[in-house]
Parts: C-alpha cells; structure tokens; sequence
C-alpha cells in the first residue's frame, strides 16, 4: 500500500541557513508524483514543488529543491535561505499514477525559523 | 487570476445538523477533490469530481457526498454531523486528473461541531 513518512515531527532553522524535510514513500507504481506544500497556521495548503516518477532531473522552484532519490523512495525538501516568513507545517505527499488527484499525505514536519 | 476560493472560512454547527462547504476551482481547471484535515494531522481524501460526477472516493461513511456543476464548482455536504467531523476541509483543483503537478488548494473551511 502507497505510503508517505515523514520522520521529522519539528525542525529549526536560522535565517539565512538552508535546511532540508526528509520525506521517504513506498509504492508498487512505476508512474507517480511527489509534492510538497506548505501550511502556515492560516490553514492554506500552498503548493511549493512536484517532482514526477520520470523526470530526469530534480525539481527546482525558487529556493525550493526536492532532492528525489528513487532508488531509496525519497523525496527530500532543501530550502536555501530560510526566511522568517518559512515558518510552516510543510507536508509531503505522492499521487499514483491513473486518472486520479488522490493524494497520500505524510505527517507533515513542523519548521521554526529563528533570527 | 483567482485561485481555488472556498466558503465558509469558519462555521459551527451542532451535532445532527447538516452542512454544504463551496469550492471553486481556479481558471481552467476542471477537476476537484476534497479533504478533510483534523487537527495535527495531514489531509485525508474524501473524493474527486469532474464531468459532474465522482469519480474516486476515499474511506468516508455516506454521510459525505458532493457536487460537481457546469461551471466545475462543487459542493461538499455532511450529513448528521458527529463531533469527530470537526475539522479542516480543503478543496484542491487540477486541470486533469492524474496530469502533471498542478494541483492547487485552497484556504480551506474551518468545521466546528459542537
């Protein structure tokens, strides 16, 4: 069964230093994506990357790089220069290949930026 | 371009009563799903409309059913609410199912069951 684990309940960052959420998944599915969003206290679920089963290169949005490992099934957030305004739940999660947008979340890891 | 917009962004409501949550999707995106977020927890998949009809649901009791209008924008409606349906509900959109990774939220309505 399709499954997302994220290990890192909190994580703190200084400004300016980058940090990286660790994200491991389990499919049988050759066709699948990943996608993080990040979540401030407002509740909105923002979209920061994807990365597809396929794609020959690691996802770059910004200062948002997924590191994607697919040999190990993971799947990991680097942000460079923290901001303040990061401070964020950040959730992973993975779409199966087909017809569907049903995603499988992680538990999501807590970010506190400091100054 | 407006993104996905959902209303209510806050509502409390009492057990046994029903509830109707709205979304609509961003601009030419005809596909939307539904989740429900409980507190410290990551989102959980209700069900997914397009062509007006659901097409996937998740591990939710008939009580929650949806939806989907001419215009792409769909309703979620809770039956006989339960304490435990307190929550965060967000709506997604997407211009097609299962196609790249433009799959965007919105804000979300924020359930109390009292």
């Amino acid at each position: 069964a399709q499954k997302i684990t994220q290990t890192q309940p909190g994580m703190f960052v200084q400004e300016k230093e980058a940090v990286t959420l660790d994200c491991t998944y389990d499919t049988s599915d050759p066709s699948y994506g990943l996608f993080w969003y990040k979540q401030p206290s407002s509740g909105e679920m923002i979209f920061l990357i994807y990365q597809g089963s396929y794609d020959q290169q690691n996802a770059t949005e910004g200062r948002y790089s997924l590191n994607f490992q697919k040999a190990r099934k993971s799947a990991n957030l680097v942000i460079s220069a923290s901001q303040l305004g990061d401070s964020a739940m950040y959730f992973c999660a993975m779409r199966e290949g087909g017809v569907t947008d049903k995603l499988i979340f992680g538990t999501g890891t807590r970010l506190q930026v400091f100054p | 371009d407006a993104g996905v917009t959902q209303s209510p962004t806050h509502l409390i409501k009492t057990r046994g009563q029903q509830v109707t949550l709205r979304c609509s999707p961003k601009s030419g995106h005809d596909t939307v799903s539904w989740y429900q977020q409980a507190l410290g927890q990551g989102p959980q998949f209700i069900f997914q409309y397009y062509e007006e009809e659901e097409r996937q649901r998740g591990n939710f009791p008939d009580r929650f059913s949806g939806h989907q209008f001419p215009n792409y924008s769909s309703e979620l409606n809770v039956n006989a609410l339960l304490l435990g349906d307190s929550a965060l509900y967000l709506c997604a959109s997407s211009p097609g199912a299962g196609v790249g990774g433009e799959l965007f939220f919105g804000e979300g309505s924020r359930l109390t069951v009292l």
